[in-house]
């Protein structure tokens, strides 16, 4: 199975602040990434797809990028509405696997 | 506009066996993949198997031997069957949608099963 580490655990930001989330995948997975958002008592919400590509709906301030195996969620002013949950999925080959998760909050 | 809705019992006694349906709208099963995923409380996802738009069925290798995913395209229905249910199968179990450009870009509210006796 593909492992995906994601880092950090935690992270605690303030309004407007970048934040960066990353995901190291244990082999290639190409750009089979995608990232998600949840919330509280709520299903996840697609952000980016393909390692780079915005969801429909999904503000500019998020950003998928790649470098080799490791691939990053940037937000780039950070929003009371951004605080919750986030997970990357790779769907490079079954299993399909995600990240463990990364617990935004505000500062 | 495009829903999918989960339903099931919320209770299962030990090694019984969970029965969970997703009934769809606003799209055509045979055009779109619906995947089950769940989450333990306060955890983490976990990817359980996939129905795929022509028919065929994958599944996480950590379940197979216990799992089924079967649909009835007439209905909109994608069925979930897990057998031997033990108390860390006690999670909400989700149902998402799914086409080679967009992994998982809907998702239906979820439903929380409790394996107790």
């Amino acid at each position: 199975d593909i492992q995906m580490t994601q880092s950090p655990a935690s992270l605690s930001a303030s309004l407007e602040e970048i934040v960066t989330i990353t995901c190291q995948a244990s082999q290639d997975i190409g750009n089979w990434l995608a990232w998600y958002q949840q919330k509280p008592g709520k299903s996840p919400q697609l952000l980016i797809h393909s390692a780079t590509s915005l969801a429909d709906g999904i503000p500019s301030r998020f950003s998928g990028s790649r470098s080799g195996t490791q691939y990053s969620l940037k937000i780039s002013r950070l929003q009371v509405e951004d605080t919750g949950i986030y997970y990357c999925l790779q769907r490079y080959s079954n299993p399909w696997t995600f990240g463990g998760g990364t617990k935004l909050e505000l500062k | 506009q495009v829903q999918l809705k989960e339903s099931g019992p919320g209770l299962v006694q030990p090694s019984e066996t969970l029965s969970l349906t997703c009934t769809v709208s606003g799209f055509s099963l045979t055009s779109y993949n619906v995947h089950w995923v769940r989450q333990p409380p306060g955890k983490g996802l976990e990817w359980m198997g996939v129905m795929w738009s022509g028919g065929s069925t994958d599944y996480n290798s950590a379940l197979k031997s216990r799992l089924s995913i079967s649909r009835d395209t007439s209905k909109n229905q994608v069925f979930l069957k897990m057998n031997s249910l033990q108390s860390e199968d006690t999670t909400t179990y989700y149902c998402a949608r799914a086409n080679w450009e967009a992994p998982f870009d809907y998702w239906g509210q979820g439903v929380m099963v409790t394996v107790s006796s």
